[in-house]
């Protein structure tokens, strides 16, 4: 069962970097069928993609925030990362991990809670 | 960028009673449309996608329908282990994969 779980800082300060890292279970991570993605979700609030990448280090940003997101890969601990910069109280979410594939997103972190504040 | 409505935004429904839920796409997705459960304090959970094909280990009181903007998740007799918020999903035109504002599902 393949399994993915995030981890980073709980506590940004505003216009400070939102660091966050999603290590995945070993089968999958190694694949070019799938694509690596961070999702949020703001509290009480629905479902936002941020960006995705591919074992190969191929990126895909959400345009509404591709000036401040960076994805990275770290294949030799099967692990993503995200950074976010200049970040402020509307970046305050649980920031989830996922894999896509073969279908949408199939398999999630169980989130991470990011709070944005002084 | 393709939007995704969802609604009603709540649904009160008794257990044992079916669940309609609606999604439309402001244009055509075709049949890529994944419906997602989530419960309090979860990650959500894929249900259905390619609009129709249930997900591994999704009961079959889980269905979705429809095609094109219009789109539909049904659920046949509600279980209290159901009561959650429900997001669709279009993976038409991806990047990025817009979702739905939810629809709570919730006891009445």
């Amino acid at each position: 069962q393949l399994q993915l779980q995030e981890s980073g800082s709980g506590l940004v300060k505003p216009s400070q970097t939102l660091s966050l890292t999603c290590a995945v279970s070993a089968g999958s991570f190694s694949s070019g069928d799938y694509s690596w993605s961070w999702i949020r979700q703001p509290p009480g609030k629905g479902l936002e993609w941020i960006g995705y990448i591919y074992h190969s280090g191929g990126t895909y940003y959400n345009p509404s925030l591709k000036s401040r997101v960076t994805i990275s890969v770290d294949r030799s601990k099967n692990q993503f990362s995200l950074k976010l910069t200049s970040v402020t109280a509307a970046d305050t979410a649980v920031y989830y991990c996922a894999r896509a594939g073969y279908t949408p997103f199939d398999y999630w972190g169980q989130g991470t809670l990011v709070t944005v504040s002084s | 960028e393709i939007v995704m409505t969802q609604s009603p935004a709540t649904l009160s429904v008794s257990p044992g009673e079916r669940a309609t839920l609606s999604c439309r796409a402001s244009q055509s997705v075709s049949s890529n449309l994944a419906w997602y459960q989530q419960k309090p304090g979860q990650a959500p959970r894929l249900l259905i996608y390619g609009a129709s094909t249930r997900a591994t280990g999704i009961p079959a009181r889980f269905s979705g329908s429809g095609s094109g903007t219009e789109f539909t998740l049904t659920i046949s007799s509600l279980q209290s282990e159901d009561f959650a918020v429900y997001y669709c999903q279009q993976y038409n035109n991806w990047p990025p994969g817009a979702f739905g504002q939810g629809t709570k599902v919730e006891i009445k």
